[in-house]
Formats: structure tokens, sequence, C-alpha cells
């Protein structure tokens, strides 16, 4: 069966600093992958989508970045996080119909 | 705003059923999603319809769709507390994306 994991589960990092977040799918190949951002008392906004190693698109201009250097590994981060970076982030991957499964999520807390 | 709307909140008794109501726009979707998300965790896909369905029913839920008005619904019968959590609506648009609603708050009171 397939499995998304998603850390580290809380962080708390200082203006400035950088960022690196991880997800990492199992049991499956090829999968879309997804970073969505929820902000607190909102719905879920998408960054980032990739259909395929090194392909990445995003949705929204930011201080974020994306990266997946390998099949199954997906990869938000950032130089210089910025306040509005705070929010709940959730990686995410879908099978070919078109279902989208989560991480558990990522309370981020920039300070 | 957003493509996909649903109301932000909904407080209902236990062991009534309650009723989840959602409006999107992308007539072409070709699939809609109910999600679940409990505090502090991601989202658990509860079910989810084919655009060619009026009705699904999976045990206690009943996603009920109408095209033509573009509204989707989920009802969930016999309410527990265990189904307080916060329900998303999502629509897909043929681009490897689902659009999400702001989400509904539903509170089971004793």
């Amino acid at each position: 069966s397939q499995t998304i994991h998603q850390w580290p589960a809380t962080l708390v990092q200082p203006v400035g600093s950088p960022l690196s977040l991880e997800c990492t799918v199992e049991g499956t190949s090829n999968p879309n992958l997804y970073w969505y951002r929820q902000a607190a008392g909102r719905g879920l906004q998408l960054l980032f989508y990739s259909v395929g190693i090194g392909q990445i698109s995003s949705e929204v201009p930011q201080n974020l970045s994306a990266s997946r250097p390998q099949d199954r590994q997906f990869i938000l981060s950032s130089k210089k996080l910025l306040l509005s970076d705070s929010g709940f982030y959730l990686c995410a991957w879908s099978d070919p119909n078109e279902k989208l499964f989560f991480g558990s999520g990522t309370q981020l807390s920039v300070l | 705003g957003e493509d996909v709307e649903q109301s932000l909140f909904l407080s209902v008794r236990e062991g009534d059923s309650s009723v989840i109501n959602c409006t999107y726009t992308d007539s072409s979707s070709t699939y809609l999603y109910w999600y679940k998300q409990e505090p502090g965790a991601g989202l658990q896909l509860l079910t989810y319809i084919f655009s060619n369905m009026d009705m699904k029913q999976d045990q206690r839920l009943t996603v009920l769709l109408n095209k033509k008005d573009k509204h989707l619904s989920l009802r969930i019968a016999d309410t527990q507390t265990g189904d307080s959590a916060i329900y998303f609506c999502a629509e897909n648009r043929n681009d490897y994306k689902l659009s999400f609603g702001a989400g509904t708050t539903v509170t089971v009171r004793a």
C-alpha cells in the first residue's frame, strides 16, 4: 500500500532563517506531488506541484521554492523565511484516478 | 475569491444528520471530493463522486451532486462526536490540480 511521510511535524524558525521540509512517498512510482499551505482558519492554497523528477510548477509568486530530486521525494525550501510564511504545510500525492492523499502536515511558526 | 465555496460553520446535535453544502465553478470537473481534517492533522479523503453520477452512498455518508447548479452536498447520518472536524469540498480541474473550498467546521454537541 502507498504511504506518504512528511516531516517535521512542527517547526519554529526565526525570521530570515532557511527552511527545508521534506516529503516522501512509498508504494507507488511517478506520482504527481503537491505542496499546499493552509493559513489559520482558511482553505488550502496550492503552492507547487510536480509531475516528474525536476519538473516543478509554481502556482503563486512567493518566498518559497520546491524541488524534486528523486521520483518520490518532494522538498519545500526557503532561503530566508518571512513572518507571512507561517502556516500549516501539507504535502500530497495523487493516484491515476486523481484522488489526492495527504501527509500529516507541518506546522511552521516563523517568529 | 474561492472557486469552491462552502459555509464556514455547522453545529449539529449528536444523532442528528449533518448536511454540508458546496458550490463549485468548473463545469468540466470530472471528480468532486470531500475531505475531513481533524485538529492538527492532514486531510483524509472521505469520499468522491464522478461527475456523471447524481448520488453516492457509503455507509453513513451520502453525496449528492447537482451538475446543473454546480452544487455538491455531503450528508452524514447519525452524526457522532468523532465527526467533529473541518470538511473540505474539492473539485479537480483536469490539470493535475484540485481546488479546495475554505472548509466547513462541524461541531457536534451532546
